[in-house]
């Protein structure tokens, strides 16, 4: 079974540039998670969605950043224009979630985003 | 809300060594913990995770973790390390029933002193 998949692994980005990434969640997976992970930090949630809904976005940066998820399958996470704060790993992950399930998310390799 | 501390942003062991991460949480019910590992350039992978039932969890690559609700703690032990133990390992912490969110410590660096 293939894993999450994310592209592209490293971007390197003058500031005020635009950058997106994208992710192929595990077939079959209806939950979706952008995660941002700045250096020697745990993951913090960006967006999670369900299906095609976005039911948490609320720790987005709306003014620069947007995300979405056609078709309830792949998913495109944007920054523009990009700030040199922005410099981090940007990780993708996807469970199935059903009740009483425990929620194990499965992570993308993640992108190193370097905004200069 | 819920939160995971883990002590000790840094662990170094001896290969063949005892390994022993800290893990605590809060939590105003009880909570589904997960431990994940993530290597040099990689995304987290789920080592153990605790729900229901037995408070020893055992998980991949001889990792195992113990619930302890009185000690509001989910250390994570492993026997003997091996080189290839060396990654950072996050802890997380979520409320149960269908979808919770999932809330990561800081994370713990493991260095393997050959």
């Amino acid at each position: 079974e293939a894993g999450v998949v994310q592209s592209p692994r490293y971007k390197i980005i003058e500031k005020k540039q635009p950058v997106a990434f994208w992710c192929n969640p595990i077939s079959g997976h209806n939950t979706l998670y952008w995660y941002l992970q700045n250096l020697g930090q745990g993951p913090e949630l960006l967006i999670r969605y369900e299906n095609e809904e976005a039911v948490d976005d609320s720790q987005l940066p709306k003014d620069r950043f947007s995300a979405e998820r056609l078709k309830g399958v792949d998913s495109t996470l944007k920054i523009q224009p990009a700030e040199l704060g922005d410099s981090a790993v940007y990780l993708c992950a996807s469970s199935l979630v059903s009740a009483g399930g425990s929620n194990e998310q499965f992570f993308g390799p993640g992108t190193r985003l370097t905004v200069l | 809300a819920q939160s995971v501390t883990q002590l000790g942003s840094h662990v170094s062991v001896s290969e063949g060594a005892l390994v022993l991460l800290r893990c605590n949480y809060s939590s105003s019910v009880p909570p589904y913990l997960f431990w994940y590992v993530q290597y040099p350039n990689q995304g987290l992978q789920l080592l153990l995770k605790y729900t229901t039932g037995a408070t020893l969890v055992k998980g991949i690559n001889g990792f195992e973790a113990e619930f302890k609700k009185s000690e509001t703690s989910f250390h994570l032990t492993k026997p003997s390390a091996h080189m290839s133990d060396a990654a950072e390992y996050f802890c997380a912490v979520s409320l149960t029933g269908g979808y919770q969110k999932v809330t990561f410590g800081t994370g713990t660096k493991l260095q393997v002193i050959p």
